[in-house]
C-alpha cells in the first residue's frame, strides 16, 4: 500500500540549532514530493518539492530537504531553527496510480523551538 | 497579496442546516481542491476539479457537494452538518494536477451548533 510516514508527532529544538523533521514514504513509481508548513488556524504553505534532479533542494524560509531514493527519506532540514519556525509541518507524495494521480499526506509534525 | 481567498474565515451553522464555503482564485489555475481537516490531522480530499471535470473522492460522503461555475470560483456545500462535520476546510489550487505545488487558502473554521 501507498503510505507516507513522518515518525515524529513532534519535535523540539532550541532556537539557533539544526533542525530536522522526518519523512519516510512508500509508493510505486518514482515520486513527486513536497513539504508544507501550516500556522495554527492557517492553510498550508509550500515550502519545497522534489521533482527530479540534485536531490538536495532549498527552498522558503531557509528550509531544505534531501531526496534519498535507497531510504525512501525526504527529511526537511535547517541550518538554525527560528522560534517563528515553530509550526506544523506535512510531508506529501504524489504517485501515478492507473490513469490518475494521487497525493497521500503525511499524519504532520509539530515542531516547538524554544528561545 | 491573497492568491486563493475562502471566505468567510469562520462559520457557525446549525445542525442540519446547509450551508456554502466559498472560494476564489486569482492565479488562473487548472485544478481546484477541497480539502477536510480535523484538529492537527492531515488534510483529507474530498473532491477535485480539473477544469470543468468533478473528482469526488470515493470515501465523500453525498453530504458534501460542489459546484465551479468558473475557473475563478469553486464552491462547498454542506447539505446537511452533523456535529461530526466541524473542521477547517482548506481549499487549494494548482496549475496542473501532478508535478506542481498545490496554493492553499487562508481555509474556514466551521462549527456546528
Amino acid at each position: 500500500a501507498q503510505s507516507v510516514a513522518q515518525p515524529e508527532d513532534q519535535v523540539n529544538v532550541a532556537e539557533g540549532n539544526p533542525l530536522t523533521v522526518k519523512c519516510t514514504y512508500s509508493v510505486s513509481g518514482n515520486p513527486y514530493l513536497f513539504w508544507y508548513v501550516q500556522y495554527p488556524n492557517r492553510g498550508l504553505q509550500f515550502l519545497l518539492k522534489y521533482i527530479t534532479g540534485d536531490n538536495l533542494v532549498k527552498g522558503s524560509y531557509g528550509f531544505e530537504a534531501e531526496f534519498n531514493k535507497s531510504q525512501t527519506s525526504f527529511h526537511l532540514k535547517k541550518p538554525s531553527a527560528l522560534v517563528s519556525d515553530s509550526a506544523l509541518y506535512f510531508c506529501a507524495v504524489r504517485y501515478n496510480a492507473g490513469n490518475n494521480r494521487k497525493l497521500i499526506w503525511g499524519l504532520g509534525t509539530s515542531l516547538a523551538v524554544n528561545p | 497579496d491573497a492568491m486563493v481567498i475562502q471566505n468567510p474565515r469562520y462559520q457557525v451553522t446549525q445542525f442540519g442546516k446547509p450551508v456554502t464555503l466559498s472560494c476564489s482564485q486569482t492565479l488562473n489555475h487548472n485544478v481546484m481542491y477541497w480539502y477536510q481537516q480535523k484538529s492537527s490531522q492531515a488534510p483529507k480530499l474530498l473532491f477535485h476539479y480539473y477544469d470543468k471535470d468533478f473528482n469526488n473522492e470515493a470515501d465523500t460522503p453525498d453530504n458534501f457537494q460542489s459546484r465551479r461555475p468558473n475557473t475563478s470560483f469553486c464552491f462547498l456545500d454542506i447539505r446537511s452538518p452533523g456535529l461530526g462535520d466541524a473542521a477547517m476546510y482548506l481549499c487549494a489550487t494548482s496549475s496542473r494536477a501532478g508535478q506542481t505545488e498545490a496554493f492553499f487558502g487562508q481555509g474556514t473554521r466551521l462549527t456546528v451548533v
